[in-house]
């Protein structure tokens, strides 16, 4: 059982350059995120996403775009890639919201923006 | 807003050693609480958790209670193994009610090493 898959898991870019980060879950999860983390930080809410076709924006959205054209799938977009995104990122699922179910996470995808 | 803030580390213990790993909130409304854990190039995994005061959660000689009266949720272990060396996440959640989302709010983490 693969869980939540992440790719891909480094990615160095340029300053302005675009991406996308494909998180794919085999759970049948409702709830998807995406989280960054930077150290000293801990865990910040970029988008999230409460079931297949929505998408709603977390703490620091700026800068990223999501798509959850399927049910398993959630994508992160960078459109102009800046420095200060230079981060770890983390998608996770949830069967059920956060407050009442466990989430799942997948193992990272290390992001250089130079 | 809601917050969560964690004792700052790093932590360094020798195996057997007891572990705390202090952690306060503030939230609006009743929170749930958990621990989560990341080892060494993984991704986070749920620890421990506890939906309503007084309740104490437990796993893998992991033990925390959910105390309102002092808004915490301290981490404790009688005996630490080089195993547990990990970063500890302190997260609530608050239920809005209906469909609401409950996002989890993080502390900044505290790195816990175990020397032999």
């Amino acid at each position: 059982n693969a869980g939540v898959t992440q790719t891909p898991k480094f990615r160095v870019l340029k300053t302005g350059q675009s991406m996308t980060l494909l998180c794919a879950q085999d759970m049948n999860h409702e709830y998807m995120y995406w989280y960054r983390q930077d150290p000293g930080m801990g865990l910040r809410l970029i988008h999230y996403s409460v079931g297949e076709g929505t998408t709603a924006k977390g703490e620091v959205p700026d800068g990223y775009n999501v798509s959850r054209l399927k049910k398993q799938n959630f994508l992160l977009g960078l459109e102009s890639a800046a420095p200060s995104q230079t981060s770890v990122y983390f998608c996770a699922s949830s069967l059920q919201g956060g407050s009442t179910g466990e989430l799942f996470f997948g193992e990272g995808s290390r992001l250089t923006v130079l | 807003g809601d917050s969560v803030t964690q004792m700052e580390g790093p932590v360094t213990l020798s195996e057997e050693a007891f572990l705390t790993i202090n952690c306060t909130y503030t939230a609006t409304g009743y929170p749930s609480l958990f621990w989560y854990v990341q080892y060494p190039g993984e991704g986070l995994q749920l620890l421990l958790k506890a939906t309503k005061a007084d309740d104490k959660g437990s796993n893998k000689g992991f033990e925390a209670t959910y105390r309102k009266e002092t808004t915490s949720f301290h981490l404790e272990k009688g005996s630490v193994q080089v195993s547990d060396s990990a970063v500890y996440f302190c997260a609530l959640s608050v239920y809005a009610g209906g469909t609401s989302y409950g996002k989890l709010t993080f502390g900044q983490g505290t790195i816990l090493t175990v020397h032999p």
